[in-house]
């Protein structure tokens, strides 16, 4: 099946710190990739479309510059959170489809801690 | 606005006992997945529904698409501890969409 990678499972850093995120198709190609937020005890948010060769489509109340989303080839998608502060402090999660009209397939996650 | 309201938002109940997850919106979708998480771990899924009022079982737990395509129900049968989880709906609008979540529903299962 569908296999989505993220990288990496874990990091902790003292705010200020750029801080990068990497979603992987590993079995398949995704012109689209899905980013994620959840903090404890909540549910999934959309943060970010990400398309590969252009830019990304952020939602509402998410600043583009704060969260960079960078999807330079077709199995790689990457969430920069630049000058990471605590408030940022929260579960990532990327997702992507190997076809738009198969379901999507979500990476393990990255737990980001701000110290 | 939720635009998809899942409830209950917790239960708990103990080994053997059946219980049903209700996902509800005012909006049509064109599919609702079910996922289940696990603490520190990605959503895994369930299943897709995509047709209304089509039924889906798998194994103990029966999953049913509205005939209007606007809600969804998780139904498990002799629950056991090892169902215990965050069970999580999503619709999509459209077919490579971004998914809409539910707020989620943690259940727990005592044995």
């Amino acid at each position: 099946g569908a296999v989505v990678s993220q990288h990496p499972s874990w990091v902790i850093c003292k705010s200020g710190t750029s801080v990068k995120i990497e979603c992987r198709s590993l079995d398949f190609q995704a012109t689209t990739m899905f980013w994620y937020r959840q903090f404890p005890k909540q549910s999934l948010m959309l943060m970010a479309t990400s398309n590969e060769g252009s830019k990304a489509t952020y939602e509402q109340g998410v600043e583009k510059d704060k969260f960079l989303i960078n999807h330079a080839s077709l199995t790689l998608s990457t969430l920069t959170v630049t000058s990471a502060h605590p408030e940022d402090s929260s579960f990532y999660i990327c997702s992507a489809s190997p076809l738009s009209n198969q379901p999507q397939h979500f990476g393990d996650g990255t737990r980001l801690s701000i110290l | 606005t939720q635009l998809l309201e899942q409830s209950p938002q917790f239960l708990s109940i103990q080994e053997g006992e059946n219980l049903t997850v209700y996902c509800n919106s005012s909006s049509v979708f064109s599919s609702l997945q079910w996922y289940r998480q696990e603490p520190g771990e990605g959503p895994v899924l369930l299943v897709t529904v995509v047709t209304g009022g089509e039924v889906k079982k798998l194994k103990r737990l029966t999953f049913q698409f509205g005939d209007a395509r606007k809600d969804s129900s998780l139904h498990i049968t002799a629950a056991q501890p090892g169902d215990t989880g965050l069970y999580l709906c999503a619709g999509a609008w459209q077919a490579g969409t971004a998914l809409i979540f539910g707020k989620g529903t943690t259940l727990s299962v005592s044995s």
